[in-house]
């Protein structure tokens, strides 16, 4: 079974701390993704990679940036959190035609 | 830009059927996934169409027409534990995904 886990299911920031979500998958996937996911907005994609050292916007990528060093973990980055990324974050990863979510964090700012 | 349409909510009876529509605009496809995700749970994936037609996969299916645009879900034998939302997906180029704001579906006794 794959598996794609996430560091916290629940965090709790301040306004413009630095705030870094890891996520790890256990099948060799190539394809990672980073989604954002608030009410009446569905899903929306911040980030994602092909390839390790490799990055591409997504639909909404300001305030956020990415980091791959190992092709096993995708991190997510929070330069200067904000109240208005208060949000689930959802990672994912792809393997032929199914991407696999892991279990989301809830992330407040405060 | 990318447009998905599918309806905010519905409701249903257990053993009944229920389709939830989708329709899309979108610059480019691949194919198109539907995904159920209960509350506070990460989304599962249920199926993927690329071609036109109809995918069966036992009490669900999924069908596909390209040329209109538009999707739907198909949940048969309707149990208490399909309450949850459902996602509808478009693959573009890249493996991008563009999801709809999904559909609640409350199975009522």
């Amino acid at each position: 079974d794959v598996k794609v886990t996430q560091s916290s299911r629940y965090l709790v920031k301040r306004t413009g701390e630095k705030v870094f979500l890891e996520c790890v998958q256990d099948m060799d996937h190539e394809n990672m993704f980073w989604y954002r996911q608030d009410p009446g907005l569905g899903l929306r994609l911040i980030y994602f990679s092909y390839d390790v050292k490799m990055k591409e916007k997504g639909d909404i990528p300001e305030g956020y940036s990415v980091s791959r060093e190992k092709k096993e973990r995708f991190s997510l980055i929070l330069e200067s959190a904000s109240t208005n990324q208060t949000s689930m974050y959802l990672c994912a990863s792809r393997g032929g035609n199914e991407q696999f979510f892991g279990p989301g964090t809830r992330l407040t700012v405060l | 830009g990318q447009n998905i349409d599918q309806p905010t909510e519905m409701t249903a009876t257990e053993g009944a059927i229920v389709q939830i529509n989708c329709t899309y605009q979108t610059s480019g496809f691949n194919g198109l996934f539907w995904y159920q995700q209960h509350a506070g749970e990460a989304p599962t994936f249920l199926s993927y169409n690329v071609l036109d037609g109809l995918e069966e996969k036992g009490r669900f299916s999924s069908f596909l027409s390209r040329s209109k645009g538009y999707s739907y879900l198909l949940l048969k034998e309707l149990q208490m534990k399909d309450s949850a939302s459902y996602l509808c997906a478009v693959e573009t180029a890249g493996n991008k995904l563009t999801f709809g704001g999904g559909t609640r579906v409350l199975v009522k006794p």
